[in-house]
């Protein structure tokens, strides 16, 4: 069946150090959205890409689509306390309703 | 608007019971889905339903039942509940159509002894 890769599994970085989570798929996507789940909470909506090489920017956080529609990013520059939690890509999967999650990327990061 | 609500929140079961894991929506969304986050797994689709009377297998159905007799109610059935199963369920709703957000509970964190 469809996978959605995503890498690294971890990410330690000091406060301040930017910080880049990647997800690939073998099959080209539609959408892709991306979620943020905070340490014993629930994933929460960041956002939603559909067009090839689309880039969407959220004050520090910036998403980019691949050209083909195979891969994403989330970025994340001068990271802060506040964006610790698990990162998670989130993509159909093709011909369904059905919404495939990544792996997710754990950020820690430390003051 | 409570949005999407689970319960029970924690729940012990010993290998062999059976219980219903509730979910619950206010926004009128048609499509629900159930999802168990395990450690180094993400997020895996049990089952998932398009609308009343519709459902549908996700990645990792088996041991698990769904209904959906109403647009806001997606109970998640386990039949004989097995130490493998020990999770956290998330519930999530979103409205139909492509690409829309989608909204999740909680959770319920579930032990099998």
């Amino acid at each position: 069946g469809q996978q959605v890769m995503q890498i690294p599994q971890y990410q330690h970085v000091q406060e301040g150090e930017d910080f880049t989570t990647y997800c690939n798929s073998s099959t080209t996507l539609s959408n892709i959205q991306w979620y943020k789940q905070r340490p014993g909470g629930h994933p929460v909506f960041l956002i939603q890409l559909v067009k090839s090489g689309e880039v969407k920017k959220q004050k520090r956080l910036t998403f980019q689509f691949g050209e083909a529609k195979k891969n994403s990013s989330l970025h994340i520059t001068a990271t802060q306390t506040t964006d610790v939690g698990t990162y998670f890509c989130a993509a159909p999967a093709s011909g369904t309703y059905k919404y495939i999650f990544g792996t997710g990327t754990r950020l820690k990061v430390l003051a | 608007n409570a949005g999407v609500t689970q319960t029970p929140k924690f729940q012990v079961l010993k290998t062999g019971q059976s219980m219903t894991l509730q979910c619950a929506q206010d926004m009128n969304h048609e499509y629900m889905s159930w999802y168990r986050q395990d450690p180094g797994m993400g997020l895996r689709l049990i089952h998932y339903s398009v609308g009343a009377g519709i459902t549908d297998q996700g990645e990792v159905p088996n041991g698990y039942n769904v209904s959906r007799s109403t647009t806001e109610d997606f109970p998640l059935r386990l039949l004989s509940a097995a130490p493998s199963q020990t999770s956290v369920y998330f519930c999530a709703s979103r409205p139909s159509g492509v690409g829309n957000e989608q909204f999740f509970g909680p959770g319920t964190r579930l032990t099998v002894l």
